[in-house]
């Protein structure tokens, strides 16, 4: 089955610094999520990358898939305090009757002031 | 907007006790979903439905068991809860089956006691 990885599980920046949350997947997908959850809030859908070399980008965050590679990159650029929330990745699983979205565990984001 | 809604925000129930969590979809979505999310542990499928009356199992469905008589409503059933089940169960709904982008509700955080 397909088994998502998600690095690192926390990360804590400074203000005005720039990183990048790492998705790996372990089988073929064509399609790959990001989403964000706000502490105590649900999850909200950010990026969905579909195609080899797909890239998408909102604001300070950039999301970019390699599916040769099996992996999507979350970059933050200039990061901000209100970016502090958890970063899941989730990908499509096609299991013959039982399709579904496999998340990885999350990326804890705490950017400092 | 899609909007997903959970009958409650917040439960306290007792060991032994049945519980019904209510999952309710706005957007004629085929397919509805229910997770139960804990630390170090992301998301993980409890059960799903892409169909009125239809239902398979995700990857922990012991304990569990799901009702769907109407296309919009979609239930979780503890049939007698346990300590071991504290947590938070987001549900989310999606337009098709396979793969697609899942919309999720606030999410209820049970505790059982």
């Amino acid at each position: 089955e397909l088994k998502v990885e998600q690095n690192p599980l926390f990360l804590s920046m400074q203000e005005g610094k720039n990183y990048t949350i790492y998705c790996n997947y372990s089988t073929t997908s064509d399609r790959l999520y990001w989403y964000r959850q706000d502490p105590g809030k649900s999850l909200e859908s950010l990026f969905v990358l579909l195609s080899n070399g797909a890239v998408k980008q909102e604001g300070r965050l950039m999301a970019s898939l390699d599916t040769k590679a099996r992996l999507s990159t979350l970059h933050i650029t200039a990061a901000v305090h209100d970016l502090s929330a958890t970063y899941f990745c989730a990908v499509a699983y096609y299991g013959g009757a039982t399709n579904k979205l496999i998340f990885g565990t999350g990326t804890l984001l705490a950017v400092q002031p | 907007d899609v909007k997903v809604t959970q009958s409650s925000r917040y439960l306290v129930k007792r060991t032994g006790e049945k519980v019904f969590l209510e999952c309710v979809q706005d957007m004629d979505h085929e397919n509805m979903f229910w997770y139960r999310q804990d630390p170090g542990l992301g998301l993980r499928l409890i059960y799903f439905s892409y169909d009125v009356k239809m239902k398979e199992k995700g990857d922990i469905p012991e304990g569990y068991s799901v009702s769907r008589e109407k296309k919009e409503r979609f239930s979780l059933i503890l049939e007698s809860a346990s300590t071991n089940q504290t947590s938070m169960y987001l549900c989310a709904s999606s337009l098709r089956r396979v793969g697609y982008e899942q919309y999720f509700g606030p999410g209820t955080r049970l505790t059982v006691t």
